[in-house]
């Protein structure tokens, strides 16, 4: 039983393009994330919502654009692909507890978006 | 400035022998959580193990156990008896209380090869 779900796995499609992974959870978090993992194997946040509501947004160009229906689902869409765009992207899921007593986050396999 | 850093790009340990990876980390949140993920060759993100910043004892489990020395502020990982299936990138990441534990600071990463 997947805890944390996105599609598609893998995206290939070409520069100006504009496209959309998804992302649902089904452990009843009310927090999810999404970040970029670099060719680097850098992980950095992108964006945090909370009960539907953004919480972080980390100097993410505006091309790209999160959107969360409900607390189960967040979405990624990026408009005009760029080749920088190029990485894997990851959401993931959390409970909504005070930082000290822990809690641990919940990826999803991950996309690997290829803009060429 | 680097909030967390990874000094060991990549380790080789011999199979069944014990490996530390190294984490040091800077924040002066007094409320802060510490965590360690594997991401094997397959892509996914998989927690291993936590420490709050109020934890007066090393957080263990399974095989992994923490070595946290708040006044070095460092947080290294141990694995012991080291398993083939051990190799992987290993990730240190931290929360701070004051970002309400919703962004999560990754370091650059250890690759670990484990020898048989």
């Amino acid at each position: 039983d997947t805890a944390v779900s996105q599609t598609p796995k893998y995206l290939v499609t070409q520069m100006g393009n504009d496209k959309s992974i998804k992302c649902e959870q089904n452990l009843g978090h009310d927090t999810m994330y999404w970040y970029k993992q670099d060719s680097k194997k850098f992980l950095k946040i992108m964006f945090s919502y909370n009960n539907k509501e953004l919480i972080i947004n980390e100097t993410v160009p505006n091309r790209f654009s999160p959107k969360s229906p409900d607390k189960a689902h967040l979405n990624l869409h990026i408009n005009s692909l760029e080749l920088g765009d190029s990485a894997v992207y990851f959401c993931a899921s959390s409970e909504d507890r005070p930082v000290i007593n822990g809690y641990e986050q919940y990826f999803g396999p991950g996309t690997r978006l290829t803009v060429t | 400035a680097q909030k967390i850093t990874q000094t060991q790009p990549g380790m080789f340990v011999q199979e069944k022998e014990a490996v530390t990876l190294d984490c040091t980390y800077d924040t002066s949140d007094p409320s802060y959580g510490l965590f360690w993920y594997k991401q094997p060759s397959s892509g996914e993100m998989i927690f291993l193990i936590y420490q709050g910043s109020y934890d007066q004892q090393n957080a263990t489990e399974g095989r992994y156990s923490l070595n946290f020395q708040k006044a070095r502020k460092s947080a290294n990982l141990v694995i012991s008896a080291s398993q083939l299936g051990d190799s992987a990138m290993y990730f240190c990441a931290m929360r701070e209380g004051s970002t309400g534990g919703f962004k999560t600071i990754f370091g650059a990463g250890t690759r670990l090869f484990v020898k048989a």
